[in-house]
């Protein structure tokens, strides 16, 4: 069974610009979360996907968005990056919402210039 | 709010030593206890977990212990090798919460042959 599937697996964006970073859950399971993980502040939570519809939400700008699809693959979009958004964005799935065991991607490492 | 404070940030250890990494949990709620292994430039892995009716958990050379009075859980690697380099996650998963597992800031283990 294929894990978790991020892509692109780097970004290089300047100041300004929008992003989009795609998630492929393992085959089966329908939620799907996204964590930014910076040095020192381990993983802070940015959302969670079920259905198609976004059940929690971290505490991010606005700017940090997202979206499921029917086939629960999973996009997060952030707009007007700034330096501060450079970090690895991990996606974690899970067979069900709500699930303690969450089996994550390799991340994408995002940098912003 | 929630919070979960993982200590310490980075420890080295001669191959054949012990690690220990500690980690407190806000929440008395909190009633699962993941901790994930991170190797460099690869996705978070589960490697060992604990439910809050139980005190200690052992898997070959690792081991947690769990202390629900004062908050506290820890991880044991006992007889470390290179291979155990890495960075680890602690966890606390809060039931019903609204952002429910909640991560330690990481500490980078370093193990010198």
């Amino acid at each position: 069974k294929a894990g978790v599937t991020q892509t692109p697996r780097y970004l290089i964006k300047t100041r300004g610009q929008q992003v989009t970073l795609s998630c492929s859950p393992i085959s089966g399971h329908r939620s799907v979360s996204w964590y930014q993980q910076t040095p020192g502040q381990g993983l802070q939570f940015l959302f969670e996907y079920f259905s198609e519809t976004q059940r929690n939400k971290g505490n991010f700008p606005g700017r940090f968005s997202g979206r499921q699809f029917s086939n629960s693959r999973s996009e997060m979009n952030v707009s007007t990056l700034e330096l501060g958004d450079s970090a690895l964005y991990l996606c974690a799935s899970s067979l069900i919402p709500d699930s303690e065991k969450l089996f994550f991607g390799s991340g994408t490492q995002l940098s912003v210039l | 709010g929630e919070n979960v404070e993982q200590h310490p940030s980075t420890l080295s250890v001669q191959e054949g030593d012990s690690a220990v990494i500690k980690c407190t949990y806000s929440d008395s709620a909190s009633n699962y206890f993941p901790w994930y292994k991170q190797e460099l430039g690869k996705r978070p892995q589960l490697i060992i977990d604990i439910r809050s009716n139980v005190g200690e958990k052992k898997d070959q050379r690792i081991a947690v212990t769990l202390n629900k009075t004062a908050k506290h859980f820890s991880l044991h690697i006992t007889e470390t090798q290179p291979e155990d380099s890495a960075v680890y996650f602690c966890a606390a998963w809060t039931p019903g919460g609204y952002n429910k597992l909640i991560f330690g800031a990481g500490t980078r283990l370093a193990v010198h042959p």
